[in-house]
């Protein structure tokens, strides 16, 4: 199976902040690799598939980078609504695997 | 829109079988471009990817569940179903219903739509 990893696994940022989530893969999974937005109690929310490629609906502060086997999530200029928790995931192989998230908090 | 609800007991005794159902509103299950899955999240842990199921019944899972899991389709009802039999504790975990990519198309696979969860308790 592929891991994934993800850092920090948490982060206090205020709101405006730039923010970078960092996940690697162990082994390259080419540009497969898509990013979720989970907050309780809701959907998981798709934000960016094949790296770099934002979702319909999704805003354009949300970007993504990477190819091979380190990857980067960015929010440009954190808002409110962003504080949540932060999935990456492989869709190169099965099993589809996740990493651990990364939980952005309110500093 | 396309939404996903998953139903079912809240919770199951230890060696039960756990029978969960997701019903599929504002679109129609027998899409060919989609798979549409089954995901776990214990408390205070990762996801983990159970398996799927295309409209035709074809399925495909996780081998670190495969032995105790059957995945099932009702495109009349446009639902789809999860058995894990002989659950443990380890089990506990909210399930979630998603729809997919196929892993044929240029994308890779990426889950699209959630349902919101629901959380099962595995405990006597």
């Amino acid at each position: 199976d592929i891991q994934m990893t993800q850092s920090p696994s948490s982060l206090s940022a205020s709101v405006g902040d730039r923010v970078t989530i960092t996940c690697r893969a162990s082994q390259s999974i080419l540009h497969y690799l898509n990013w979720y937005q989970h907050k309780p109690g809701k959907a998981p929310k798709l934000l960016i598939y094949v790296a770099s490629t934002l979702q319909s609906g999704v805003s354009s502060r949300f970007s993504g980078s990477g190819s091979g086997t380190d990857f980067t999530l960015t929010i440009s200029s954190l808002q409110p609504e962003d504080f949540a928790t932060y999935y990456c995931q492989q869709g190169y192989g099965s099993p589809w695997t996740f990493g651990p998230g990364t939980k952005v908090e309110i500093k | 829109q396309l939404q996903l609800q998953e139903s079912g007991p809240g919770l199951v005794k230890p060696s039960e079988t756990l029978s969960l159902t997701c019903t599929v509103s504002g679109g129609s299950i027998s899409s060919e471009s989609y798979y549409w899955g089954w995901l776990r999240q214990p408390p205070g842990k990762g996801l983990e990817w159970i398996g799927s199921i295309y409209y035709s019944g074809s399925a495909y899972l996780n081998a670190s569940l495969k032995s105790r899991v059957i995945i099932s389709v009702d495109t009349s009802k446009n639902q789809f179903s999860l058995k894990l039999s002989s659950v443990t504790a380890a089990d506990t975990a909210v399930y979630f219903c998603a729809r997919h990519t196929t892993s044929y198309g240029a994308y890779g696979v990426y889950f699209q739509r959630w349902g919101q969860g629901t959380l099962v308790i595995v405990s006597s």
